[in-house]
């Protein structure tokens, strides 16, 4: 059964650092990796799908990347700003087209 | 497009009456997702549909929960009788098959207290 982790489960950071959050997972037979943010009593928008033939991908400031062999993907994050303030979610997607989720980190950007 | 559609958004209940959540996918898109999202479990996939059929159920977590997709535009997830333990945000995703791989939208969700 896949299994996610993600660390750190929460981290606060100054405006402007670039900051890395961390996703690995214990089956690496995956078919996609996908990340979420997940805003307070809002619901889940995406922000990166990697392939699983794919080793990274990059959207504005932000660039995720994906080891397979390893189990690991990275979330990396530039220029963090207050409204990047959010909880981030880590999902592997199986063979069966199914998510298992990590239970996130929630980032706190100060101004 | 409008995105994955989820009604209602908030639902408050007594225990053991009948609930039934409604979900539209978004246009085109022949997988369908039910999730639970709890504090003490985080993200839970319920049951899975493509194409309609239900293809992953084992995440019902009992008899009391069913769910249905009579067409690619609609699928319902009814929880009856209702008990407080129930009280969760469920959440609804789509998405399709395609060469850029398959993102996964999510609905809004509906914020469930059975009281």
């Amino acid at each position: 059964k896949q299994e996610v982790t993600q660390i750190p489960a929460a981290l606060s950071v100054p405006e402007g650092e670039n900051l890395v959050l961390n996703c690995s997972f214990t089956d690496s037979a995956i078919y996609n990796l996908q990340w979420f943010r997940q805003d307070p009593g809002k619901g889940l928008t995406s922000l990166l799908l990697i392939q699983s033939s794919q080793r990274e991908q990059t959207s504005g400031r932000l660039n995720a990347s994906l080891d397979k062999s390893s189990g690991r993907s990275t979330l990396y994050i530039a220029a963090s700003q207050p409204g990047d303030s959010a909880t981030y979610l880590c999902a592997v997607i199986g063979s069966a087209r199914q998510l298992t989720f990590g239970s996130g980190t929630q980032l706190t950007v100060l101004p | 497009d409008a995105g994955v559609i989820q009604s209602p958004r908030h639902e408050v209940t007594e225990m053991g009456q009948e609930v039934t959540l409604r979900c539209k996918p978004i246009s085109g898109h022949n997988s369908l997702f039910w999730y639970r999202q709890t504090m003490m479990r985080g993200l839970e996939l319920l049951i899975y549909f493509n194409n309609n059929v239900p293809i992953d159920d084992s995440g019902m977590p009992e008899d009391r929960f069913s769910a249905k997709m009579p067409n690619a535009s609609f699928s319902t997830l009814k929880i009856q009788p209702s008990e407080p333990r129930d009280s969760a945000v469920y959440f609804c995703a789509s998405s399709s098959e395609g060469s850029s791989g398959n993102t996964i939208y999510f609905g809004e969700g509906s914020w469930l207290t059975v009281v």
